[in-house]
């Protein structure tokens, strides 16, 4: 058990709709990461926060969006969702810098 | 821009033979290297870490990998492969300087023989 928590475990949706995946983080873990795996794309980096604020994108959509609130815990929300957003999204934390991340169990979307 | 390139998408290796998955990073800053494990329908788990330290990293369940400036390198190693092993495996290159965010390798799945 890594500590990141990352809820729901499952998600099936339809096309066009809008989901909110949860994560939190390590206690004490100043930085969450977010992360897709698709077999087509592989493991790609989307988007990090840092103490509530945005620190560096990846290669996520408009579509998509996240943030991190006070109590550190962060939100992944994506929206007009299509057939290709289907796939595991990993939420990781770190204290700071380029240290350990520590991943989630990830969330599996489905969109249909 | 950092990126991690691993030979062989598929591996397999007797029980007890010796496990060898090969990792080059490219890097224009002196990199971070981590090995991660992926076992079925599970997150990614920390094997082992390179941050500058010693060359030779010693992580969990007996793996070890070096770091070779000179080849730009970063292979994992186990002496005995065990069938707890089967898995996939994910080379990552970061850095300090800004740029914390970890680039992955295709991965390399990892079957073990009995």
């Amino acid at each position: 058990d890594s500590g990141v928590t990352q809820t729901p475990k499952h998600l099936i949706t339809a096309t066009g709709q809008r989901v909110t995946l949860r994560c939190s983080p390590r206690s004490g873990d100043l930085s969450v990461y977010w992360y897709q795996q698709s077999l087509d794309q592989g493991l790609q980096f989307l988007i990090q926060y840092y103490n509530g604020e945005e620190r560096a994108k990846g290669n996520i959509l408009e579509r998509f969006s996240a943030q991190q609130f006070p109590d550190l815990h962060s939100e992944l929300n994506l929206s007009s969702l299509e057939l290709g957003d289907s796939a595991l999204y990993f939420c990781a934390s770190s204290v700071d810098g380029p240290d350990t991340q520590y991943f989630g169990p990830g969330t599996r979307l489905t969109v249909l | 821009a950092q990126s991690v390139t691993q030979l062989g998408s598929h591996v397999s290796v007797s029980e007890g033979a010796l496990v060898l998955l090969r990792c080059n990073y490219s890097s224009s800053v002196p990199p971070y290297l981590f090995w991660y494990v992926q076992y079925p329908n599970q997150g990614l788990q920390l094997l082992l870490k390179y941050t500058s330290a010693a060359t030779l990293v010693k992580g969990i369940n007996g793996f070890e990998a070096e770091f070779k400036k000179s080849e730009t390198s970063f292979h994992l190693t186990k002496p005995s492969a065990h069938m707890s092993d089967a898995a996939e495996y994910f080379c990552a290159v970061s850095s300090n300087f800004g740029n914390e965010k970890l680039t992955f390798g295709t991965g390399t799945r990892l079957t073990i023989i009995p």
